[in-house]
């Protein structure tokens, strides 16, 4: 079975500041490893994916994730914080011979201008 | 592109009451499912199809029902809400096969609060 770990449920960033968000999984076989980002009232939105290719990962919004396998970790970072960054953030694994998606609980980002 | 709509956005309940929550997608998947969002808990999925006429549990799959008649829809059922299923429900797609990236497609959730 596969399981997400975010630590911290709020993050707190000024803006320009780094972002960093922690996600740590398990999983029995090669993971893929996902990021997803939800606004306000609205359905989530895939940022980055990991899928056993490059191990540092871009996404959109200027957001990239490293896999470190030894670690079993998956950490989300932006360099510099905008307000529209201002969201929640999930985790998420599955199997690669899986299909069911497991996600973290979720960490809120507030930027501070 | 429409991609996974979910009918309907918001609903009300009085305990006890069934309804049917919608989801079509038209990106033809053949992976459909159903989450549920609560505070600090993340999704959770409560049922899962692989294919027109095929379904599964998830993780908390009790209270709900699912059915799979075609490729594009995945209807979600209620037979008797209670008010532990207020939450906000998510549908979500993905491709199957050689064609399958891991990505789920969600749709923009419905609401639904049980009196």
């Amino acid at each position: 079975a596969q399981s997400v770990t975010q630590l911290g449920s709020h993050v707190s960033v000024s803006e320009g500041a780094l972002v960093l968000l922690r996600c740590n999984y398990s999983s029995s076989v090669p993971p893929y490893l996902f990021w997803y980002v939800q606004y306000p009232n609205q359905g989530l939105q895939l940022l980055l994916k990991y899928t056993s290719a490059a191990t540092l990962v871009k996404g959109i919004n200027g957001f990239e994730a490293e896999f470190k396998k030894s670690e079993t970790s998956f950490h989300l970072t932006k360099p510099s914080a905008h307000m529209s960054d201002a969201a929640e953030y999930f985790c998420a694994v599955s199997a690669t011979n899986d299909y069911k998606l497991s996600f973290g609980a979720g960490t809120t980002v507030t930027v501070r201008a | 592109n429409a991609g996974v709509t979910q009918t309907p956005k918001f609903q009300v309940l009085k305990t006890g009451q069934s309804m049917t929550l919608q989801c079509a997608q038209d990106m033809n998947h053949e992976y459909m499912s159903w989450y549920r969002q609560d505070p600090g808990m993340g999704l959770r999925l409560i049922h899962y199809s692989v294919g027109a006429g095929i379904t599964d549990q998830g993780e908390v799959p009790n209270g709900y029902n699912v059915s799979r008649s075609t490729t594009e829809d995945f209807p979600l059922r209620l037979l008797s809400a209670a008010p532990s299923q207020t939450s906000v429900y998510f549908c979500a797609s993905r491709e199957t096969g050689t064609a399958n990236t891991g990505e789920l497609f969600f749709g923009e959730g419905s609401r639904l609060t049980v009196l």
